[in-house]
């Protein structure tokens, strides 16, 4: 069973619309939490990091939300634009001094239509 | 700034062959780490390089994978004999040594080697 399980595994948003992705996480112990974007055939492209004691991270239009108590994470997506359409990636640090061996979440596959 | 790049971009090899992938991490990171793809699944790590030496190898899958980072710079991934449930997406990625652990170092995402066995 994945340690870091994201919902919903799909959805399709109209253009301007928000959306919310969740992710739940059992990895213990924990560093830190990233979101990445990646676009179809692309690498993944990191989007926040947050440690355990952070709460909200922004960049631009994407909002980070970690709730290290109850191991959930949201990101939340304002006023969409078609360039969003990509998969949304949960991934979690664990606490060794390897802080890059991530583990990753299925993502979740955003469409934007027009 | 170059990023990390790696090659070839996709390869089409027959079970039992071998490839040798490549990464060019971006200049000045000493951390350069090796993930998959296979079809259907996440993403999972493989192993972890500080300059040449090896930190973790915890998912490598076995011994028919070999990496080296000869000189602490490019890194190659060897797959030999390749088997058909070795095709899938290989990242490489790099970040800088500095910062803190607990805050962690954003790690930049190469755009993958595509790799199908046949």
């Amino acid at each position: 069973k994945n340690q870091v399980e994201q919902s919903p595994q799909s959805l399709i948003i109209l253009e301007g619309k928000n959306c919310t992705l969740q992710c739940n996480y059992t990895v213990s112990p924990f560093s830190n939490l990233r979101w990445y974007k990646q676009d179809t055939g692309r690498g993944p492209v990191s989007l926040t990091i947050m440690t355990f004691s952070e709460n909200t991270k922004s960049n631009g239009r994407y909002t980070a939300t970690l709730d290290a108590d109850t191991k959930q994470s949201s990101l939340h997506i304002t006023a969409s634009q078609l360039s969003d359409s990509a998969s949304y990636i949960c991934v979690v640090s664990l606490t060794t001094d390897s802080w890059g061996k991530l583990q990753f979440g299925a993502g979740t596959q955003v469409v934007v239509t027009p | 700034e170059a990023g990390v790049t790696q090659f070839p971009s996709h390869s089409v090899i027959e079970k039992g062959q071998t490839v040798t992938l490549r990464c060019d991490p971006i200049s000045g990171h000493d951390n350069l780490y090796w993930y998959r793809r296979v079809m259907g699944k996440e993403i999972k790590f493989l192993l972890h390089f500080v300059k040449e030496s090896k930190q973790d190898e915890s998912g490598m899958p076995n011994n028919r994978f070999l990496a080296e980072r000869t000189g602490g710079t490019y890194s190659t991934l060897k797959v030999q004999p390749a088997e058909l449930e070795d095709s899938g997406v290989y990242f490489c990625a790099s970040s800088p040594r500095t910062g803190s652990f607990l805050s962690g170092n954003t790690i930049y995402f190469g755009e993958g080697s595509w790799l199908t066995v046949v």
